[in-house]
């Protein structure tokens, strides 16, 4: 089955500095990749979809200067947020959708805390 | 704009206790909805897809039903390995992002 792969699983970094989430699929290509924002027992709010080469689509509300989106290549996207705050304290996942049966696979996800 | 709503949001059954859970929704033009289970700390695990009203799909003790306004997943004799947060998604005709509910947590009690 469709693997994608999240690093790291959790980080705690301090007030300032910038943390990178990698998220890759493992054993197919992705035409799409999603990044999500879960706060404890609330749904997925999605943050911003990015196509492999292009530019991400941010939803609205989401500061696309705090959160920078790379999609490099088919199988690699990542999420570098910067100048964390601890209100940027939370649990983000990723999500790839395959270019050949358009399933929806996601990542274990990044518990994230600024302090 | 698409909605999904879930419910119960929290669910307490004993060991073998069958029941179901809904996930109603409103969509322009339904692509398909999702069924995942997510564990505490972990990202989905994907469950089914549904595409059109009367599907159905099985898996072990799970068997997720579609209408036209809404999706049941049925959970028959459930054991505590059960116990987790299953979420409902749906995606639009056209659209790529999924829109997913609150959830329900299903807690079976040995």
């Amino acid at each position: 089955g469709a693997v994608v792969s999240q690093h790291p699983s959790w980080v705690i970094c301090k007030s300032g500095t910038s943390v990178k989430i990698e998220c890759r699929s493992l054993d197919f290509q992705a035409t799409t990749m999603f990044w999500y924002r879960q706060f404890p027992k609330q749904s997925l709010m999605l943050m911003a979809t990015s196509n492999e080469g292009s530019k991400a689509t941010y939803e609205q509300g989401v500061e696309k200067d705090k959160f920078l989106i790379n999609h490099a290549s088919l199988t690699l996207s990542t999420l570098t947020v910067t100048s964390a705050h601890p209100e940027d304290s939370s649990f983000y996942i990723c999500s790839a959708r395959s270019r050949t049966d358009y399933g929806y696979t996601f990542g274990s996800g990044t518990r994230l805390t600024v302090v | 704009e698409d909605q999904v709503t879930q419910s119960p949001e929290a669910l307490r059954l004993q060991e073998g206790e069958s029941s179901s859970l809904n996930c109603s929704y409103t969509v322009s033009g339904l692509r398909g909805l999702f069924w995942y289970r997510q564990d505490p700390g972990k990202g989905p695990e994907f469950l089914f897809t549904l595409y059109s009203a009367g599907e159905e799909k099985e898996k072990e003790r799970l068997k997720a039903t579609l209408t036209k306004k809404e999706s049941f997943l049925h959970i028959t004799a459930p054991k505590p390995e059960d116990s987790a947060t299953y979420l409902c998604a749906v995606q639009a005709v056209g659209n790529e992002k999924l829109t997913f509910g609150t959830g329900t947590r299903l807690t079976i009690i040995p």
